[in-house]
């Protein structure tokens, strides 16, 4: 099973900042098939990137996603009052699937 | 447009089973596998498994092997998915969830999400 390890646990900003976030994995991500999604409390999940660096349909173009192997990132250039949030990756290349513990960018 | 409905929220005693059902629409219900993942209180996501509906075979997360069960019904394009033997610790939020395309893929389209309360 692939653990992913989040970092950090939360992000303190203001809007038209940019965000960073870190994504782990214990073992290298087959074929880097490696999600981003955003959440806010009590609602389903967003899907914002796959495959490490495609943004999924309608996503701004303010969300991008690099890596591969074992290192990922998440950037956000300029936060908007819409992106405070939770964020989680996830890793789907095989079974079973596995998801990070999250970081909540908040606002500053 | 694509859309996942749930069942609605349930309150089980430790040691009942419950069976929460996710309708389909909005796209070709056989041809894409349905996950399961739920999300206890203030705790991250957490995958349970999934379904393939062309062929009713599921794959579950070992955690839970013994006693989930994924089951679909193509006429009314509905998935089921039923746990047993609940604990205090089942208490989530559990969500249904599209897969993109292929073998293995992200999940585009979810759920509204089914909360299930376990309480004595």
């Amino acid at each position: 099973e692939i653990v992913l390890r989040q970092s950090p646990a939360t992000l303190s900003l203001s809007p038209g900042e940019r965000a960073t976030l870190s994504c782990g994995a214990s073992q290298s991500v087959s074929s880097n098939s490696l999600a981003w999604y955003q959440q806010k409390p009590g609602l389903a999940p967003r899907l914002l990137i796959y495959d490490a660096s495609t943004r999924a349909t309608d996503i701004p173009d303010r969300f991008s996603g690099s890596g591969s192997g074992t290192e990922f990132t998440l950037t956000i250039t300029r936060l908007e009052p819409d992106d405070f949030a939770v964020y989680y990756c996830q890793h789907y290349g095989a079974s079973p699937l596995t998801f990070g513990g999250g970081t909540k960018v908040e606002v500053k | 447009q694509v859309q996942l409905l749930q069942s609605g929220a349930e309150v089980k005693k430790p040691g009942a089973s419950v069976k929460v059902s996710c309708k389909a629409s909005g796209y070709a219900f056989v041809g894409y596998f349905l996950h399961w993942v739920r999300q206890a209180p203030g705790q991250r996501l957490e995958w349970l498994g999934r379904i393939n509906p062309n062929n009713g075979r599921p794959d579950y997360a070992q955690k839970f092997q013994d006693r989930v069960q994924m089951t679909r019904d193509t006429s009314i394009s509905t998935a089921y998915m039923q746990l047993s033997n609940l604990t205090f610790d089942d208490s989530a939020l559990y969500f249904c969830a599209k897969m993109t395309s292929g073998w293995y893929g992200p999940n585009d389209h979810w759920g509204q999400g089914t909360l299930v309360t376990v309480s004595s």
